[in-house]
């Protein structure tokens, strides 16, 4: 079974400070890694995605990703609370599978 | 592009009632899924179409759930003799061959069984 681990938080940050969500995964085949925010209430949307190990930054958004370690985080940096949403990890194999398995989700809260 | 929708938004259901929620997918993307989502919970897989093909279902999915996409277009979800555990938003999403591998969600259709 491929899972996807996150902590479901919240986690609470200062306004102006960087947030760092956490996600590891099982399944070692795993090729394509995605980060996705959802507004309570709404449905999720693409941050950003990751293919290879390193960092990949778009803007306050930085994705990391280890494949040893089987881990990969977001950062967001200067916080908004704006930001302030669940931010869900998905993670999809290789092999022709097209599939994104996702994680439960971390809650962000940016306060003021 | 209009996206992704759905319909409908909301359903209340009495338990044992069947009900049918229908997919229009981003007109050039061949690409289907279904998930459903509880409370607290992320997006949980249940079926994938590649163009009118079914391709994968979940080993979860009940034979009370059943889906197709005709012609490759539109797709519809129907669960039969809904149960309360069915309760839940019920997302479709889609995504292109050519692109990042991102998918694009519907609103959702909730779904309430009493």
């Amino acid at each position: 079974q491929k899972e996807v681990e996150q902590n479901s938080g919240p986690l609470s940050v200062p306004e102006g400070a960087i947030a760092s969500l956490n996600c590891t995964y099982s399944d070692r085949g795993s090729q394509s890694f995605f980060w996705y925010r959802q507004y309570s209430g709404k449905s999720p949307e693409l941050i950003m995605f990751i293919y290879s190990n390193g960092d990949k930054e778009d803007g306050r958004f930085t994705a990391q990703l280890n494949k040893a370690s089987q881990y990969v985080s977001l950062l967001i940096r200067d916080s908004q609370p704006s930001d302030s949403a669940t931010y869900l990890c998905a993670v999809q194999a290789s092999g022709g599978s097209y599939i994104p398995t996702f994680g439960r989700g971390t809650s962000l809260i940016v306060h003021p | 592009d209009t996206g992704v929708s759905q319909d409908p938004r909301h359903k209340i259901t009495k338990r044992g009632q069947n009900v049918t929620f229908r997919c229009d997918p981003i007109s050039e993307h061949n690409r289907l899924y279904w998930y459903r989502q509880t409370l607290g919970q992320g997006p949980e897989f249940l079926t994938y179409f590649q163009n009118e093909a079914q391709l994968e279902k979940s080993r979860l999915l009940s034979d009370r759930f059943s889906a197709e996409r005709p012609k490759g277009s539109f797709s519809t979800l129907e669960i039969q003799r809904t149960e309360q555990g069915d309760s839940a938003m019920y997302l479709c999403a889609s995504s292109s061959t050519t692109n990042t591998g991102e998918l694009f969600f519907g609103e959702g259709s909730r779904l309430t069984v009493l």
